[in-house]
């Protein structure tokens, strides 16, 4: 069964703190994103990876960075969380592209900021 | 740059009804995959329906069907027999196949499946 794992479903962090989100995945995917999801607003793409150590900026990087040393992993980082980043994050991965990437989600992270 | 619209944030329908979802979606490419995803209370993200731009039919499953016009570039999802486990969040997505798997949503339709 196909899985994508993120290592918390609830988070509360304080302003300034730098938070590390964490997505595995076990389907052997070279591609893997980070989204944001605000009500009103969908889904939209901080960053994403295609392949080990590589990484590019989606359309809201702003505020974020990512790691991904190991194909399987990638992290979502916020170097100085601020209240305007309280929001769900879904990881995702997928294979390269074709009829078969489609994309399977993590169960989501919902992060506050107080 | 392409752009996908929900234009119903929340819909209503009752048990073994029939419901339509709307999406609209803007693009110039002419290769990609259009996808509606369901988001249950618990969060995770199931495929419901996926359909291939350069195939003329209408995808189906089971209680499930699209109506994709790439004319008018539409791509609605028809729920039948409506049940309450059908209760969740639906996303259409956009994906260009040469984006690298890159989705983009649209806003969500918050559906809500009354007995």
């Amino acid at each position: 069964d196909v899985k994508v794992t993120q290592s918390s479903r609830y988070l509360v962090k304080r302003t300034g703190e730098k938070v590390f989100l964490e997505c595995v995945q076990d389907m052997d995917h070279e591609n893997m994103f980070w989204y944001r999801q605000d009500p009103g607003l969908g889904l939209r793409l901080i960053y994403f990876s295609y392949d080990v150590k590589m990484k590019e900026k989606g359309d809201i990087p702003e505020g974020y960075s990512v790691s991904r040393e190991k194909k399987e992993r990638f992290s979502l980082i916020l170097e100085s969380a601020s209240t305007n980043q309280t929001s769900m994050y879904l990881c995702a991965s997928s294979l390269l592209t074709g009829p078969e990437a489609e994309a399977f989600f993590g169960q989501g992270t919902r992060l506050t900021v107080v | 740059a392409q752009t996908v619209t929900q234009s119903q944030p929340e819909m209503s329908v009752q048990e073994a009804e029939t419901v339509t979802l709307s999406c609209t979606y803007d693009t110039s490419e002419n290769n990609y995959y259009l996808f509606w995803y369901k988001q249950p209370p618990s969060r995770q993200m199931i495929l419901v329906m996926r359909q291939e731009a350069y195939k003329q039919q209408n995808a189906t499953e089971n209680r499930f069907s699209v109506n994709f016009q790439k004319a008018a570039k539409s791509f609605s999802l028809k729920i039948s027999d409506s049940q309450l486990g059908d209760t969740a969040m639906y996303f259409c997505a956009f994906m260009a196949n040469n984006q690298g798997g890159k989705l983009i949503f649209g806003q969500g339709t918050e559906l809500s499946v009354k007995p």
